[in-house]
C-alpha cells in the first residue's frame, strides 16, 4: 500500500552542525508534504511545509527539499542546537481532496553538546 | 493562545469501560482530526471532520465513534475499551483555504495518554 517511510531512525549530530532528515514517499499523487517535530510529551509541532510545485522552501534555519522524481524529501537543520533535540516526522497528503495526512515512522535528532 | 486544547491529558480505564475524549480549538478552523500514537510510530489516524456537521472514517476507525458539537469542538468516543487501544490520541485541526481543498497545516493539541488495563 502507499507509505510514507524515513530511511534512519535515530541521526546523531554535534551542536553547530548541519543536520539532514530524509523521507521517501511512495505515493505519486501526494501535492503537500509537512514536515513536524515532536518533543517528548507533546504533540506535533509544525515546522515547514512545501507543495509538490516547488523543490525547495526555506524558514528559519531549516530548508526542506523536495524531488519528486525519485519521490523524496529532506529537511536540513542548519548550526544544529541542542534544543532541535527532538523526534521528526514527514507527512503527506495524496492529492484525492481527503485532506488528512498521512505520517512516517519518525527520526529521533539527538544533538551532543 | 491555547490553539488545540485535550483533556483529559492522562487516563487509566479497565476493559470494557467507556470514556469520551475531548478536544477544542481557538483558531477557527473549519477541519478537526483525531489521531493516535503508538510507541515508535507515527500517528495514524482515526476519523476527521472536513468541516462542522460532517464526519469521516480515517485509517483506524474501528472501536471509535466521534461527534463534530460545534465548529470549535471534536469529541471521540471509545465505547467500550480494549486493552489494544492504549496509546496517545492527539486532535488537530486545520483551515480551508480558496475554493479547492488546497492544503494548509495541522495543528495539534499535546494528547490524551490512555491506558487500558
Amino acid at each position: 500500500g502507499e507509505s510514507v517511510g524515513l530511511h534512519l531512525p535515530t541521526l546523531s549530530v554535534q551542536e553547530g552542525d548541519n543536520s539532514i532528515i530524509n523521507c521517501a514517499y511512495s505515493n505519486s499523487a501526494s501535492d503537500y508534504f509537512i514536515w513536524y517535530k515532536q518533543e517528548s510529551g507533546k504533540g506535533p509541532q509544525f515546522i515547514i511545509d512545501i507543495r509538490s510545485n516547488m523543490d525547495k522552501r526555506q524558514g528559519q534555519r531549516v530548508t526542506v527539499l523536495l524531488n519528486k522524481t525519485v519521490k523524496h524529501l529532506s529537511l536540513q537543520i542548519a548550526a544544529t542546537q541542542p534544543g532541535d533535540s527532538a523526534v521528526y516526522f514527514c507527512a503527506e497528503t495524496p492529492d484525492t481532496g481527503r485532506r488528512a495526512l498521512t505520517f512516517g515512522s519518525g527520526t529521533r535528532l539527538q544533538v551532543q553538546p | 493562545n491555547a490553539g488545540v486544547t485535550q483533556t483529559p491529558k492522562f487516563q487509566v480505564l479497565k476493559t470494557g469501560q467507556s470514556m469520551t475524549l475531548q478536544c477544542a480549538q481557538d483558531m477557527n478552523h473549519n477541519s478537526m482530526y483525531w489521531y493516535r500514537q503508538d510507541p515508535g510510530m507515527g500517528l495514524r489516524l482515526i476519523y476527521y471532520s472536513a468541516s462542522e456537521g460532517t464526519t469521516d472514517k480515517g485509517e483506524v476507525p474501528n472501536g471509535y465513534n466521534v461527534s463534530r458539537l460545534n465548529k470549535r469542538e471534536f469529541s471521540l468516543r471509545l465505547e467500550s475499551a480494549a486493552p489494544s487501544q492504549t496509546s496517545v490520541y492527539f486532535c488537530a485541526s486545520s483551515e480551508i483555504v480558496g475554493t479547492y481543498y488546497s492544503n494548509q497545516p495541522q495543528h495539534f493539541g499535546d494528547g490524551t495518554r490512555l491506558s487500558i488495563l
